[in-house]
């Protein structure tokens, strides 16, 4: 069965500090995988995008790496800001196929305090 | 971001009234999507339109009907609900209706069912 399985479910870090987020999968065979920010009371937005041949992209103080072989990506967020505060979410999409087989991750809720 | 417009952005509702979320895109996408997000639980496809035709249902209940007049307008029909359908319904946005397409959601409508 493909699965998306986000690790920690909430995160509390200190301004200025740098964080991991994990995400583990077993969609099979695999096209992309993207990274979602969510904040309250607003849709996901997207992050990064990675198909299977990448192992690293960045946007900004946020970079994704990607190991197709152990099926693990995670986030990094570096020096972070209080507007990092939100959800994140991950989301494979199996090769081939529609939007509708897209699979989410739950999340992952990052608190930044000052 | 104003690509992907919901309206209400939040709704209180009877299990006897009939009421109507609308969603618009100024993208000039071709897909159009309808998710549920529960709390801690991973976004739920409920509908898909390509080009105006829907491509995926996917078990949604009939208490929930969609219509989709044109490529930037969607709506979802809402009557004779449960208190468990209450959930934040997201909108979402694609230029095709493929898991290689980015989609771009709109800020959601927060329903609440009593």
């Amino acid at each position: 069965k493909n699965q998306v399985e986000q690790s920690p479910q909430s995160l509390i870090i200190l301004e200025g500090k740098n964080c991991t987020l994990q995400c583990n999968y077993t969609v099979s065979p695999f096209s992309n995988l993207r990274w979602y920010k969510q904040d309250t009371g607003r849709g996901p937005v997207s992050l990064t995008i990675m198909t299977f041949s990448e192992n690293t992209k960045s946007n900004g103080r946020y970079t994704a790496t990607l190991d197709a072989d152990t099926k693990q990506s995670s986030l990094h967020i570096t020096a972070s800001q209080l507007s990092d505060s939100a959800s994140y979410i991950c989301v494979v999409s199996p090769t081939y196929s529609s939007a509708s087989k897209i699979i989410f991750g739950s999340g992952t809720r990052l608190s930044i305090r000052p | 971001e104003t690509g992907v417009t919901q309206t209400p952005r939040h709704l209180v509702m009877g299990m006897t009234n009939k009421k109507s979320l609308k969603c618009e895109q100024h993208l000039g996408h071709n897909a159009m999507y309808w998710y549920k997000q529960s709390a801690k639980k991973p976004l739920e496809l409920m509908f898909v339109y390509s080009l105006e035709e829907r491509v995926e249902n996917n078990s949604v209940p009939s208490r929930f009907s969609p219509e989709c007049p044109n490529s930037s307008h969607l709506f979802l029909h809402l009557h004779t609900l449960q208190p468990e359908d209450s959930a934040l319904y997201l909108c979402a946005s694609s230029q095709g209706p493929l898991g290689t397409d980015t989609q771009y959601f709109g800020p959601g409508t927060r329903l609440t069912v009593l």
